[in-house]
């Protein structure tokens, strides 16, 4: 069964521009997260999509939002990009969306750089 | 609101030697436990995690790690480590009632193992 995969795997953008990163689950999994990783911040949790439906949501700026499809897929859209968005945005998905105990299966990540 | 501390930013060991990676959390609600390793370049994989039941709990590649309410600690232990062990690893939490998957994650700890 393949795994999580993200694309692109890498990105180098300038202050300003906009971004779309995609994640598509594990056959059959209807739950996505996305993540933030920097040196400074850590791990931070951004949103949870569930049947196309934002579930939870992290304490990000408007200028991070998502969308899933009906296939499950999801992306995540980065507005007017600051140098601090420079990130490792990983992606988990998740059989379905159920009290905090169900295992996270994370892609490899989308390596951001904002110039 | 959730919190974790991971008590070390980085542990050197000699192969073949035991180690313990610290984590402490702090929750006005029950918990689920997880640690998660990343190998340089890759996602975040599971290697254990604490739901329910006996507070000892044995994971993938010999880690086991322990829970211990009354410290609010959930230590990961490995009796002897390889050279292929040497990675990050991060400690999370979720609560039973938080709806989905959302997780909050400590900030790492380096572990690595010299020849």
């Amino acid at each position: 069964k393949a795994g999580v995969t993200q694309t692109p795997r890498y990105l180098i953008k300038t202050r300003g521009q906009q971004v779309t990163l995609s994640c598509s689950p594990i056959s059959g999994h209807r739950s996505v997260s996305w993540y933030q990783q920097t040196p400074g911040q850590g791990l931070q949790f951004l949103f949870e999509y569930f049947s196309e439906t934002q579930r939870n949501k992290g304490n990000f700026p408007g200028r991070f939002s998502g969308r899933q499809f009906s296939n499950s897929r999801s992306e995540m859209n980065v507005s007017t990009l600051e140098l601090g968005d420079s990130a490792l945005y990983l992606c988990a998905s998740s059989l379905t969306f159920s009290a905090g105990g169900g295992e996270q299966f994370f892609g490899p990540g989308t390596r951001l750089t904002v110039l | 609101a959730q919190s974790v501390t991971q008590l070390d930013s980085q542990v050197p060991v000699f192969e073949e030697a035991p180690v313990e990676l610290r984590c402490n959390y702090s929750s006005s609600v029950s918990v689920y436990l997880f640690w998660y390793v990343q190998y340089p370049n890759q996602g975040l994989q599971l290697l254990l995690k604490y739901l329910s039941g006996s507070t000892l709990v044995k994971g993938i590649n010999g880690f086991e790690a322990e829970f211990n309410k009354s410290q609010t600690s959930f230590h990961l232990r490995k009796p002897s480590v390889h050279i292929s062990d040497t990675a990050e690893y991060f400690c999370a939490v979720s609560t039973y009632y938080n709806q989905g998957g959302k997780l909050i994650f400590g900030q790492g700890t380096e572990l690595s193992v010299k020849p």
